[in-house]
């Protein structure tokens, strides 16, 4: 199984400031079709969660453009330019190259 | 409108059994692959598992604590998804939710007590 992990795991960050996250997978998150399925959530408390970044840096409709997710392998990251306030709650990032496996999820909360 | 949404859920003995149904409704559903995901109070994201879109064979894929125990099926003809949920345990309780499998489309979640 792919054990996917996520640092930190807390993240308190000044407004207007950026802020940085990384995931790391146990084996390479190449798929058979050459593509890497690594997404990133965030979710609220008691919402539903919402995809953000797809196959790595692909920004999903709606998202604001300070959300940017980069990596290749086994070696991700998700970065928000300029924190703001609705930008709080906990990032996830999910590979679905090999079955599906979450990390343990990021809590960003404003200082 | 695009959308999934849950139904089933609430709270049953250890060893008894649940179905939670999925409603999906916007997309062709026939061919897109549908996962469950479950969220423990309080903790992270837990995949449980997949079943593949028709045309590729709606093949299921689940995790290892829930293998043997869940079946994750689909009725196309009712664009409707199911997870059977059987020897249920206290470390099932959660909240359910199903998804796209690539996440980019999910439900709003049901909760599961497994509880004496």
């Amino acid at each position: 199984d792919v054990v996917v992990t996520q640092s930190p795991l807390s993240l308190p960050v000044t407004l207007g400031q950026p802020a940085s996250i990384s995931c790391r997978s146990s084996q390479s998150l190449v798929s058979s079709d050459g593509n890497t399925y690594l997404n990133w959530f965030h979710q609220r408390p008691g919402r539903s969660p919402r995809r953000l970044i797809n196959k790595v840096s692909n920004r999903d409709s709606g998202v604001p453009d300070r959300f940017s997710g980069s990596g290749s392998g086994t070696d991700f990251t998700l970065k928000i330019s300029r924190v703001e306030a609705e930008d709080v709650g906990t990032y996830y990032c999910m590979q679905s190259s090999h079955s599906s496996s979450f990390g343990q999820g990021t809590k960003l909360e404003i200082k | 409108e695009v959308q999934l949404v849950e139904s089933g859920g609430g709270l049953v003995k250890p060893g008894e059994s649940l179905r939670l149904s999925c409603a999906a409704s916007g997309f062709t559903f026939k061919e897109a692959w549908m996962s469950w995901v479950r969220q423990a109070p309080g903790k992270g994201l837990e995949w449980v598992g997949l079943i593949a879109g028709n045309s590729s064979g709606g093949t299921t894929d689940y995790a290892a604590p829930v293998k043997g125990r869940f079946t994750i099926s689909r009725d196309d003809s009712q664009n409707t998804l199911s997870l059977q949920m059987n020897s249920l345990k206290s470390e099932d309780t959660a909240v359910y939710y199903c998804l796209t499998t690539g996440g980019g489309l999910w439900g709003q979640g049901k909760l599961v007590t497994v509880s004496s």
